[in-house]
């Protein structure tokens, strides 16, 4: 089975601008969360949609919205895009078996110039 | 509010040397606790997870073991290879209602030949 994707793998943008990361989970997951990874720090938690639902948000500001579509695919967007947004963003899916262990993709390297 | 700290930050071992990172967080009132290994620029690869009531899990050569009364978690790396050189981060998900997880900032380890 494929683990989770994530596109793209590398982003350059423009301060002000806005961006759309994607993420598709492990067949059979129906939770995603998001996370941002700033160098040096360990991910910090965005959001988490289960069954195309949002169930949590962490401490961003509303430039960062999210959605997840019937396939449970998600979306990460970002408006109005900051320096300090460039980072290293993470999604996660989570099995639905009793361990509800969580499984990252690669990430998306966005740049903010 | 849930701290996760993780020491020593970073750690230079010659190969064959057993390792033990180190893993403690502020409110033991966790459900889980999960170790990744991440390489540089990559994601997070998932290593162990441990329930909150569990005490350990074994995976090959490494041993995550959970005290959560004293909020603290170990895991150990028997036999280093230059190919464990990651960071190792702990991550905490504080409840069944939420697939946030709280991470420390890593063991940035390198084993040398």
């Amino acid at each position: 089975d494929a683990g989770v994707t994530q596109s793209p793998t590398h982003l350059i943008k423009t301060r002000g601008q806005h961006v759309t990361l994607r993420c598709s989970p492990i067949s059979g997951h129906k939770s995603v969360s998001w996370y941002q990874q700033v160098l040096g720090q360990g991910p910090q938690f965005i959001f988490q949609y289960y069954e195309k639902e949002e169930r949590g948000r962490g401490n961003f500001p509303d430039r960062f919205s999210a959605r997840q579509f019937p396939n449970y695919s998600s979306e990460l967007n970002v408006n109005a895009l900051l320096l300090g947004d460039s980072a290293l963003y993470l999604c996660a899916s989570r099995s639905t078996g009793d361990s509800y262990e969580q499984y990252f993709g690669p990430g998306t390297r966005l740049t903010v110039t | 509010k849930q701290e996760v700290t993780q020491i020593p930050a970073a750690l230079s071992v010659p190969e064959g040397e057993n390792l033990v990172l180190n893993c403690s967080f502020t409110d033991s009132a966790i459900y889980n606790l999960q170790w990744f290994r991440q390489d540089p620029g990559k994601g997070l690869t998932s290593l162990l997870l441990i329930q909150s009531s569990q005490r350990e899990q074994t995976s090959g050569r490494l041993n995550a073991s959970l005290d959560k009364s004293s909020g603290r978690s170990t895991l150990y790396i028997a036999a280093s290879q230059p190919g464990d050189s990651a960071t190792y981060l702990c991550a905490v998900r504080q409840s069944y209602n939420t697939d946030k997880l709280i991470f420390g900032t890593g063991t940035r380890l390198q084993v040398f030949p």
